[in-house]
């Protein structure tokens, strides 16, 4: 089943925070985030394990609350690179990901 | 390490049509999984080859349909094509350990016209 992100899209400026929540109705096992720019790939941030593990990538950093089957993705001082869609991954224990929708964040000067 | 690499990069094919689409994986990973991407959908997961095995399937017709060969590279398949079946096609490449980082390919744009 797929994940469920919100919200589906942020504006910021330079130097603001934002925070995207990801959350299943299906027991969690991992979650992983990823970022899409126009016209590329998705390109790898982070993976968190079951556990309440968070982890940081510069000044993005997630949270894995595996009671809630929730994960919340932190931007912290956006710079105009943290443009894109970010999209969660959820994984049970079947080698499989389920993303969500995606969220687009806009960071402007 | 050479990323993972798709071909063809564009596809224009029209209706009834079929079509096979390519991916490479990473050096030493063994699963392959493809994704469907179209605007507002995200990515829906069409199915993972593991050392040559079907190991997961999403929800898709038959139509769509794959393989995996001996050094890890896979093929997807689109019979019968629909207008429907236009979008960024992308692989995945990992590992096959759970849980494991997937590392994308830049994907395949498939036009049906």
């Amino acid at each position: 089943q797929q994940p469920v992100q919100s919200p589906q899209a942020v504006i910021l400026r330079e130097g603001e925070d934002a925070v995207i929540n990801c959350s299943s109705s299906k027991a969690l096992y991992s979650v992983h985030w990823y970022r899409q720019k126009h016209g590329e790939a998705p390109v790898f941030l982070m993976i968190l394990l079951k556990g309440g593990e968070q982890k940081g990538h510069e000044k993005i950093s997630a949270s894995f609350n595996e009671k809630k089957q929730q994960s919340s993705l932190y931007l912290t001082a956006s710079q105009l690179s943290y443009s894109g869609t970010y999209f969660c991954g959820t994984g049970g224990n079947d080698y499989k990901l389920s993303f969500g929708a995606g969220t687009t964040v806009t960071v402007r000067a | 390490k050479a990323g993972v690499t798709q071909t063809p990069r564009y596809l224009i094919k029209t209706r009834g049509q079929q079509v096979t689409l390519s991916c490479s994986p990473i050096s030493g990973h063994r699963s392959v999984s493809w994704y469907q991407q179209t605007p507002g959908q995200g990515l829906q997961f069409l199915f993972e080859y593991f050392s040559e095995t079907q190991r997961n399937k999403g929800n898709f017709p038959g139509r769509f349909s794959g393989r995996q060969f001996s050094n890890s590279r896979s093929e997807m398949n689109v019979s019968t094509l629909e207008l429907g079946d236009s979008a960024l096609y992308l692989c995945a490449s990992s590992t096959g350990l759970t849980p494991d980082t997937q590392y994308f390919g830049p994907g395949t744009r498939l036009t049906v016209l």
